[in-house]
């Protein structure tokens, strides 16, 4: 199986801040990667596909990339209701999560 | 607008079993995949179960292979697990979530969720 883990598990930033959040698969996914965002108590939502596409409907100030085992979601101006946790799935091998990063304002 | 509804969630005790339901609105139901993905209390995101447009591909993770049945009736929109055996280990919110042609595929709307809780 394919394991994926993201870093930090826990980040705080400021209004404003630029955020970025790692996920690192165990082998190669190429591109094969989606990142989603789970506010409390909510179902997740799609963010991001193939790395880097984003999907219809999310601010711009969200972007991914990366390719191989090494990928990045990127939030260039952190908005307060971006505070949830993020998750990435690889689905080049059947489906695997990351365990999430927390997202809190500071 | 895509609207997933699960539901026939509850609590059950070790080795009963338990049939959720998710039916599907707003788009063409008969030309996705569909998946059941699940999260324990607390804890990251867990596939659970693949089936194709027409049903003729079908794939589980190996935690719940030979005690869950995925399936789905295209005439009445809806996608179904149906639990046996269930364990502690099952417990956990039960997402339905559109997929596109294969297993291979990310997820790009999800149900609210239902929650089981195996538990005596």
């Amino acid at each position: 199986d394919i394991q994926m883990t993201q870093s930090p598990s826990l980040l705080s930033a400021s209004v404003g801040d630029r955020v970025t959040l790692s996920c690192k698969a165990s082998q190669s996914i190429y591109s094969s990667l989606a990142w989603y965002q789970q506010k409390l108590g909510e179902a997740p939502k799609l963010l991001i596909y193939s790395a880097n596409s984003l999907q219809t409907g999310i601010p711009s100030r969200f972007s991914g990339s990366g390719y191989g085992t090494d990928f990045t979601l990127t939030i260039s101006s952190l908005q307060p209701e971006d505070v949830a946790t993020y998750f990435c799935h690889q689905y080049y091998s059947w489906n695997t999560f990351g365990a999430g990063t927390k997202l809190e304002l500071k | 607008e895509v609207q997933l509804v699960e539901s026939g969630g509850g609590l059950v005790q070790p080795g009963r079993s338990l049939k959720l339901s998710c039916v599907a609105s707003g788009f063409t139901f008969s030309n996705y995949g569909m998946n059941w993905i699940r999260q324990a209390p607390g804890k990251g995101l867990e596939w659970v179960a693949y089936i194709s447009s027409g049903s003729s591909y079908i794939y589980y993770a190996e935690t719940v292979k030979g005690r869950f049945t995925i399936s789905r009736d295209n005439a009445k929109n809806t996608l179904y697990l149906q639990m046996t055996s269930l364990r502690s280990e099952d417990t956990a919110l039960y997402y339905c979530a559109r997929g596109l042609t294969t297993v291979a595929t990310y997820f790009d709307y999800w149900g609210q969720g239902v929650m089981v809780t195996v538990s005596s």
